[in-house]
């Protein structure tokens, strides 16, 4: 069966430091991951996806990811926040072991102080 | 291109009454689901539609019940609407790969307040 737990439910950060949103998952076969973004009052879009290439996953404005096979982590990293960049995050896992619907996590909401 | 639609934006409503939300994807993809966002942005399946196959969530209640006419297209309706139902829901459609269902592509969601 699949699992994902986002540690913490709120994340804040200065404008210009590092954003670091942490995703664990569970899984009994290699698993897909996905990270998206919802901004206020829209619907989520898909930030980066792990689907078994390389480890580190580049995504869409300056987002990356490293799949972590033995920490079954897939921790989500920006080196430097903007302002624009506060809004919901959201881990997902898809991994077939029981259905093909995917498990998301409760989601972070990034807070960007100026 | 609107890649996944869904109409209305926001509905507002009594209790008791029925109402649908339609939800329709352009992008060539085998399956379709609905899911419940709480206050707390919390995420919830309620079903998804691969082909002709139906998976339910079953803490749904049966006054939810999906309608897909095609593989582009599945709607939503509720019946007796209740206080609790209030919430935004949205539609997603996605790639199946064999097991696993590839990313997902949201719509812009529909804001339904019961009153």
């Amino acid at each position: 069966a699949q699992s994902v737990t986002q540690l913490g439910s709120h994340v804040s950060v200065s404008e210009g430091a590092l954003v670091l949103l942490r995703c664990n998952y569970s899984s009994s076969v290699p698993p897909y991951l996905f990270w998206y973004v919802q901004y206020p009052n829209q619907g989520l879009q898909l930030l980066l996806k792990y689907t078994s290439a390389a480890t580190l996953v580049k995504g869409i404005n300056g987002f990356e990811a490293e799949f972590k096979k033995s920490e079954t982590s897939f921790h989500l990293t920006k080196p430097s926040a903007h302002m624009s960049d506060a809004a919901e995050y959201f881990c997902a896992v898809s991994d077939g072991g029981g259905s093909y619907i995917p498990t998301f996590g409760r989601g972070t909401s990034l807070i960007v102080h100026p | 291109d609107t890649a996944v639609s869904q109409t209305p934006k926001y509905l507002v409503t009594q209790m008791g009454n029925d109402k649908s939300i339609k939800c329709e994807q352009n992008l060539g993809h085998d399956t379709m689901y609905w899911y419940k966002q709480d206050s707390k942005k919390f995420l919830k399946i309620m079903f998804s539609y691969n082909n002709k196959e139906l998976i339910i969530n079953e803490t749904v209640p049966n006054r939810f019940s999906p309608k897909s006419p095609d593989k582009a297209h599945l709607n939503l309706h509720i019946n007796s609407l209740e206080l609790g139902d209030s919430a935004v829901y949205f539609c997603a459609s996605s790639r199946r790969g064999g097991t696993r269902s590839y990313e997902q592509y949201f719509g812009p969601g529909t804001r339904l307040t019961v009153t």
